[in-house]
C-alpha cells in the first residue's frame, strides 16, 4: 500500500541548534501537511504544501515539497525548548486518505 | 469553542466486550476520521467518512465499525476488542475533503487486556 517514510525517528539537540525532518514516498502526492503533537497531547496542524518547489516559512519553521512532489522537509532554525514534541507528516495521494509519517521525537536540551 | 471531543479518554477493558468511543465535532465539519497512534508507526487511519452516510475504509479497519447518521457525530465500535487493539485513538474533523487542515480531539487511550 502507500507509505510514507519519516526519518530520523529521534532527534536531540542542543537549544539553538537547527533541527530538520525529511518524509519520502515512492509515489507522487497530491498534497503534504505537517503536525506537531506536545508529548501527552494531540497532532496540531502546521501546514500544508500543494505546489511542486513549493516553500513556506512560519517564524524559525521552514516547510518545504520536492519538485517531483514526493518528498518535504520541516527546518527549524535555533531551536528552542518550546519546539519540543513529535513531528508528523502526512501525505495525501487522494482527497480521502491520508498517510501518516511515523514521527521524529525532538528533544532540545536547555 | 471550536472542538472535536472523544470519550472516553481512557478506558480498561477485556478481550471481547464490545466499545464505543464517541466522537461530536461543533464545527460542522463534513470530514472525520479516526486514526490509532502506535509506537514506531506514527497515525494510521481506521476510518473516515466524508458526510452523513458516507463511510470508507481507511489503512487499518480490520476489528473497527463506524457510522456517521448526524453530521457532528462519528462513534467507532469495537464489536469485539482483542489485545492487538490497545492503542491511542485520535478522531478529527476537516471542513471537507478538500480543505487541508485536520483538527483532532484529544485522544482515547484504550486498554485491551
Amino acid at each position: 500500500g502507500q507509505q510514507v517514510m519519516q526519518i530520523p525517528q529521534y532527534q536531540h539537540v542542543q537549544e539553538g541548534e537547527d533541527f530538520t525532518t525529511y518524509c519520502n514516498s515512492s509515489t507522487t502526492l497530491s498534497n503534504i501537511q505537517w503536525y506537531k503533537q506536545r508529548p501527552g497531547g494531540h497532532p496540531v496542524f502546521l501546514i500544508q504544501l500543494v505546489k511542486s518547489g513549493e516553500v513556506k516559512k512560519q517564524k524559525r519553521l521552514t516547510f518545504q515539497f520536492g519538485e517531483a512532489k514526493k518528498n518535504s522537509s520541516l527546518h527549524i532554525t535555533a531551536t528552542q525548548t518550546t519546539d519540543v514534541g513529535t513531528y508528523f507528516c502526512a501525505g495525501r495521494y487522494n482527497f480521502n486518505k491520508f498517510y501518516f509519517g511515523s514521527g521524529t521525537k525532538l528533544n532540545v536540551k536547555p | 469553542e471550536a472542538q472535536v471531543t472523544q470519550n472516553p479518554r481512557y478506558l480498561i477493558t477485556v478481550t471481547g466486550k464490545k466499545l464505543t468511543v464517541t466522537c461530536s465535532q461543533n464545527m460542522n465539519h463534513e470530514y472525520m476520521s479516526w486514526y490509532r497512534q502506535d509506537p514506531g508507526l506514527g497515525l494510521r487511519q481506521i476510518y473516515y467518512s466524508m458526510n452523513v452516510e458516507v463511510t470508507d475504509k481507511g489503512d487499518v479497519p480490520e476489528g473497527y465499525k463506524v457510522s456517521r447518521k448526524e453530521k457532528r457525530n462519528f462513534p467507532l465500535i469495537l464489536e469485539s476488542p482483542s489485545p492487538n487493539q490497545t492503542s491511542l485513538y485520535f478522531c478529527a474533523s476537516s471542513r471537507d475533503r478538500n480543505t487541508g487542515e485536520l483538527f483532532f480531539g484529544e485522544g482515547s487511550r484504550l486498554t485491551v487486556l
